[in-house]
């Protein structure tokens, strides 16, 4: 069993649409939690952190539940601009490694 | 200082050679990381130094692979012997501390392909 579990999707959806990304975790020793976005052949980039109170950063929402392992992705109103893959990130302890999970495919539809 | 730098961005290498990637972190970065990506999965971590240390590798570094950062800065990975399994995505972070909410920041990447 993988450490971070995502479904691989792709999730295609219209434009405008709220779409939401699940994300699973098996260490419970994990501290650190982020959702980094991809782009086709490009590097991961940060998208947010996750906090245990929930956060939000404009269309995006993320939320922790530490009882259940267990993190989610939030967008709302999707734009074109939004396709990419979506890594759900863990660090098991501060400054360590990142664990990503495989990643989920957006694909935004006009 | 534009971020985190790597090199070459694509490397084409027949079997059995030996390859050097160089990855030059963000220059007041003292963390430095070395992870593989392959196609369709999320990058899985290789090794990480903090400063000139060399503190943690995954069973994924073979014997073929090594890893340097002889004067905590830059740093090379190297691969002897290639086999086409190594073909991947190889990507360099870096960070200061444990990256706290900001996370790491990552490279370009250097693209190997093994033939």
């Amino acid at each position: 069993r993988k450490e971070v579990e995502q479904d691989p999707g792709p999730f295609n959806v219209p434009e405008g649409a709220t779409v939401a990304f699940n994300c699973t975790y098996s260490n419970s020793a994990s501290q650190s939690f982020f959702w980094y976005r991809q782009d086709c052949r490009k590097e991961p980039k940060l998208l947010m952190s996750v906090y245990s109170s929930g956060n939000e950063d404009g269309r995006f929402t993320a939320q922790l539940n530490r009882a259940s392992q267990y993190i989610s992705l939030l967008i709302r109103d999707s734009k074109l601009s939004d396709s990419a893959t979506y890594l759900c990130v863990v660090t098991a302890n501060a400054g360590n490694m990142l664990t990503f999970g495989g990643g989920t495919r957006l694909m935004v539809k006009p | 200082d534009t971020g985190v730098s790597q090199n070459p961005r694509h490397k084409i290498t027949k079997r059995g050679q030996n390859v050097t990637f160089r990855c030059d972190p963000i220059s007041e970065h003292n963390r430095l990381y070395w992870y593989r990506q392959t196609l369709g999965q999320g990058p899985e971590f290789l090794t990480y130094f903090q400063n000139e240390a060399q503190l943690e590798k995954s069973r994924l570094l073979s014997d073929r692979f090594s890893a340097e950062r002889p004067k905590g800065s830059f740093s090379t990975l190297e691969i002897q012997r290639t086999e086409q399994g190594d073909s991947a995505m190889y990507l360099c972070a870096s960070s200061y501390g444990s990256g706290g909410p900001y996370g790491y920041t990552f490279g370009s990447g250097t693209r190997l392909t093994v033939v």
